[in-house]
């Protein structure tokens, strides 16, 4: 079964740490993205990837930053945490172009930041 | 920026009743994708629906897509409990190879 992992279900992490969250996908799609989604303000697209080691900003990239060094992962990186990033965040992966078939979702890491 | 807008915002209806859930969006697509989540987790794709196409099923889903009015239609026949969930929209606009969410419909099948 094709599949989209996140790596935690739920994180706790302080204000100021650095917080990974890992994403990896075993389907050779090219496209990956990462969403958070919070009461009220839907999905918002945070990055997204076209191919390895590429990279593009969402609407809402601040405060985050993007690793892709091989083509099944794609990492989000939380410089040094803050509350308003308490959320829950979303990791997506897609053919692109001719191939798109829709978007596979992983579970979801619901991130607390204290 | 630019993204589908769901309509109602809310539904609830009786098991065994049809559910329609409608979108709108402002600018030319590629295609436009219908997802569930259920509660906590993450979306599962439904249906994608292609902007030279302007019907399609699977299953007790039917998907329309109207270019002209810039709208899409969501029905769930026979709804059941299951179906208990949110439903989002998410039109690829041509030029963008992504997917903006709207805030989508929240549907509650009641037994």
């Amino acid at each position: 079964d094709v599949k989209v992992t996140q790596s935690s279900r739920y994180l706790v992490k302080r204000t100021g740490e650095k917080v990974f969250l890992e994403c990896v996908q075993d389907m050779d799609h090219e496209n990956m993205f990462w969403y958070r989604q919070d009461p009220g303000l839907g999905l918002r697209l945070i990055y997204f990837s076209y191919d390895v080691k590429m990279k593009e900003k969402g609407d809402i990239p601040e405060g985050y930053s993007v690793s892709r060094e091989k083509k099944e992962r794609f990492s989000l990186i939380l410089e040094s945490a803050s509350t308003n990033q308490t959320s829950m965040y979303l990791c997506a992966s897609s053919f692109s172009g001719a191939r798109m078939r829709g978007y596979t979702f992983g579970s979801g890491t619901r991130l607390t930041v204290v | 920026s630019q993204q589908g807008e769901e309509d109602p915002q809310a539904l609830s209806i009786q098991e065994g009743e049809n559910a329609t859930m409608n979108c709108s969006y402002k600018t030319s697509i590629n295609n436009l994708q219908w997802y569930r989540q259920n509660s906590g987790r993450g979306l599962v794709h439904l249906i994608l629906i292609r902007s030279n196409e302007r019907e399609k099923h699977s299953g007790r889903l039917r998907v329309t897509l109207d270019t002209s009015k810039k709208s899409s239609s969501l029905l769930i026949t026979a709804s059941r409990a299951a179906d208990t969930a949110s439903y989002f929209c998410a039109p690829e606009f041509q030029g963008a190879q992504k997917l903006v969410f709207g805030q989508g419909t929240r549907l509650t099948i009641n037994p």
